[in-house]
């Protein structure tokens, strides 16, 4: 079965104190995103990877870091949290074939930064 | 400055009914135009997308209409039932590498028995 899995899936924690958040994927896709979800602005990407050791930027990087040391393997960090990334965080694959698109999300982190 | 944007922002039916939700964009560049269905505390679920070679896509009750001239896509839900209630969104990027994507802020849907 297809899964991406997510961890924490909520955290509470407070200004400045680092924390990661883990995305794993079994589908083997060389794709991988972190998205995060507040209301009225629908999903903005943070960072994305189109490869072990290839990650770039999406259109809010700002106070984030990523890695991809591994293909499955996509964690979100956050040096030192602020307020403003209080927020739903969502992890997601895909890969786009010449006959189907598939892309999967996490069910989400509840991030609230005190 | 939102790249897609969607409305309405949120849509009261009866069962049966066809809501339509509808997305603009600015960027030509865009050439891929997915769908979203996410439930409440689930993450979104990829729904249907098009590619501008086509001006329709259909699968099962959902259906995509495109209009490229006036850059702007539509889904449209037909038979609508009450397990249709949900948050859809919109969104584009670039068929080239499927990078970036930007999403609709989302339309909450409410399909009444």
């Amino acid at each position: 079965e297809a899964q991406v899995t997510q961890n924490p899936r909520y955290l509470i924690t407070v200004t400045g104190k680092k924390l990661t958040v883990t995305c794993s994927q079994n589908m083997n896709h060389e794709y991988m995103s972190w998205y995060r979800q507040d209301p009225g602005l629908g999903l903005r990407q943070i960072y994305y990877s189109m490869n072990v050791e290839v990650t770039d930027k999406g259109d809010v990087p700002e106070g984030y870091k990523v890695s991809r040391k591994e293909k499955r393997n996509f964690p979100l960090i956050l040096e030192s949290p602020s307020p403003n990334q209080t927020s739903l965080y969502f992890c997601a694959t895909g890969d786009w074939g010449t006959s189907t698109d598939t892309q999967y999300f996490g069910p989400g982190t509840r991030l609230t930064v005190l | 400055q939102q790249q897609v944007k969607q409305s309405p922002q949120s849509l009261i039916v009866q069962k049966g009914g066809i809501p339509i939700i509808n997305c603009a964009y600015e960027n030509t560049a865009f050439d891929y135009f997915p769908w979203y269905q996410q439930f409440p505390g689930k993450g979104p679920a990829l729904l249907i997308a098009i590619r501008p070679d086509v001006s329709e896509k259909k699968e099962g009750r959902f259906t995509i209409s495109f209009n490229k001239s006036a850059k702007q896509f539509s889904l449209h839900i037909m038979d609508s039932q009450p397990g249709d209630s949900a948050t859809y969104f919109c969104a584009a990027s670039f068929e080239y590498n499927f990078n970036k994507f930007y999403f609709g802020s989302g339309t909450k849907l409410n399909v009444k028995p």
